[in-house]
């Protein structure tokens, strides 16, 4: 079974710091990797999607993440935190090629500090 | 051109009642799944229609059901409602569900239940 594990449930951050938000996956298969971003009282949108055209995908809003085989991991990076940033962030697998259904992380909230 | 619609926003209801929820996907998008998302378990997949059929299934009981009417728009109902039922239940939409599609959230209905 496919699954997802993201390390460390809250992560606070200085605003223009390093943003590193951490998620490995368990797949029997190359995996369809997601991050989504959840505000306060919204749903989920998605930042970025890995279906293996290339290891370093580019998201919206400067959020970028590399996919590593070796490590089987899917980190999400930004360079420079910024106060909008703040919010719950999930990295997901799909377990076949199309978007559902979706295995979530139990997500990891982001904090940025002024 | 307009987003996933959930409604009711909010609902309060009593152990043993039932509740059904509503979503109206994008126009165009025939695609509609659901999520369940609570503090303790995160978000789990529910359910997912094509075209009036249910195409994936998630393990839920099978108080929790859903249908998808000719519109796409698709309605989710849970009866016999128990305290463990409250939570966001966020529903999405795409296309047809394949890998190169974006999947569309609503700002979900949160339940509670009494």
């Amino acid at each position: 079974a496919q699954s997802v594990t993201q390390l460390g449930s809250h992560v606070s951050v200085s605003e223009g710091a390093l943003v590193l938000l951490r998620c490995n996956y368990s797949s029997s298969v190359p995996p369809y990797l997601f991050w989504y971003v959840q505000y306060p009282n919204q749903g989920l949108q998605l930042l970025l999607k890995y279906t293996s055209a290339a290891t370093l995908v580019k998201g919206i809003n400067g959020f970028e993440a590399e996919f590593k085989k070796s490590e089987t991991s899917f980190h999400l990076t930004k360079p420079s935190a910024h106060m909008s940033d703040a919010a719950e962030y999930f990295c997901a697998v799909s377990r076949n090629s199309g978007n559902t259904p979706l295995v979530f992380g139990k997500g990891t909230r982001l904090s940025v500090i002024a | 051109k307009a987003g996933v619609t959930q409604t009711p926003r909010y609902l309060i209801k009593t152990r043993g009642q039932q509740v059904t929820l509503s979503c109206s996907p994008i126009s165009g998008h025939r695609s509609v799944s659901w999520y369940q998302q609570t503090p303790g378990q995160g978000l789990q997949f529910l359910f997912e229609y094509f075209s009036e059929t249910q195409r994936n299934k998630g393990n839920f009981p099978g108080r929790f059901s859903g249908r998808q009417f000719s519109n796409s728009r698709s309605e989710m109902n849970v009866s016999t409602l128990e305290l463990g039922d409250s939570a966001l239940y966020l529903c999405a939409s795409t296309v047809e569900g394949r890998e190169n599609e974006k999947l569309f959230f609503g700002s979900g209905t949160q339940l509670s239940v009494l």
